[in-house]
């Protein structure tokens, strides 16, 4: 079966940096996606790997690694806006999304 | 960029009726729109598939007959929710997958609150 773990919580302290990781198990692999959720809202893009390394967008920025199948998000300079669900979705085979449960992130001052 | 535009944002209704909530793709055409529900503090759930111009594909446990998908243009997808109840009040998002864009797998509307009394 088709399987995406990404831890359900984790906190973190304003101006600080957090590593949030993803590792997945699907049938193929087009490449992976990170969103950001705001609680009432619609899913927001943030990036996209589909080769491994490091992709950097401003404070935030993801890595792949494809032979281990993980992933993780990287936000620096931590700040309350960015209290949110991120959610972690690999693209199948069939080009269809698989998403992970989400990691819940909260900011404290 | 791509933009989906998704109508009501909110609705509240009596027991019984039927919410038929529309997803639009404004500068793309979609073949194919996405369905999706969420629970309060749950991760997207895809309800169904919808393929422009032909049956929508069902998730397992989802009601096709409750749940009703239309996707008669290319730019168009609707969902009716019929007979709604309390239990399916819910937020419901839908997104459109653009070919022309290898960047992002779908694009997203804002979402549906729907909340039945």
């Amino acid at each position: 079966g088709q399987n995406i773990d990404q831890p359900t919580e984790m906190t973190a302290t304003e101006g600080a940096i957090v590593q949030i990781n993803c590792t997945y198990q699907t049938s193929g692999f087009n490449g992976l996606f990170w969103y950001q959720q705001h609680a009432g809202e619609a899913p927001t893009f943030l990036s996209y790997n589909v080769l491994d390394g490091l992709e950097e967008k401003g404070r935030f920025s993801s890595f792949l690694s494809r032979s281990k199948g993980y992933s993780y998000l990287l936000l620096k300079e931590l700040q309350m806006k960015d209290s949110a669900s991120y959610l972690c979705a690999v693209l199948d085979s069939n080009y269809q999304l698989i998403w992970g449960a989400g990691t819940k992130l909260i900011i404290k001052p | 960029g791509a933009v989906v535009s998704q109508h009501p944002s909110w609705v509240i209704c009596k027991s019984g009726t039927s919410v038929k909530i529309e997803c639009r793709s404004l500068d793309f055409q979609a073949t194919t729109m996405f369905w999706y529900r969420q629970f309060p503090k749950q991760s997207l759930m895809l309800m169904a598939t919808s393929n422009e111009g032909s049956k929508a594909t069902y998730e397992q446990g989802v009601e096709k007959d409750k749940f009703l998908i239309n996707h008669a243009s290319l730019t168009l997808s609707t969902l009716t929710v019929t007979s709604a109840h309390p239990e399916d009040s819910s937020f419901y998002i839908c997104s459109a997958r653009d070919l022309g864009d290898e960047s992002q797998p779908q694009h997203f509307g804002d979402g549906t609150r729907l909340s039945i009394l």
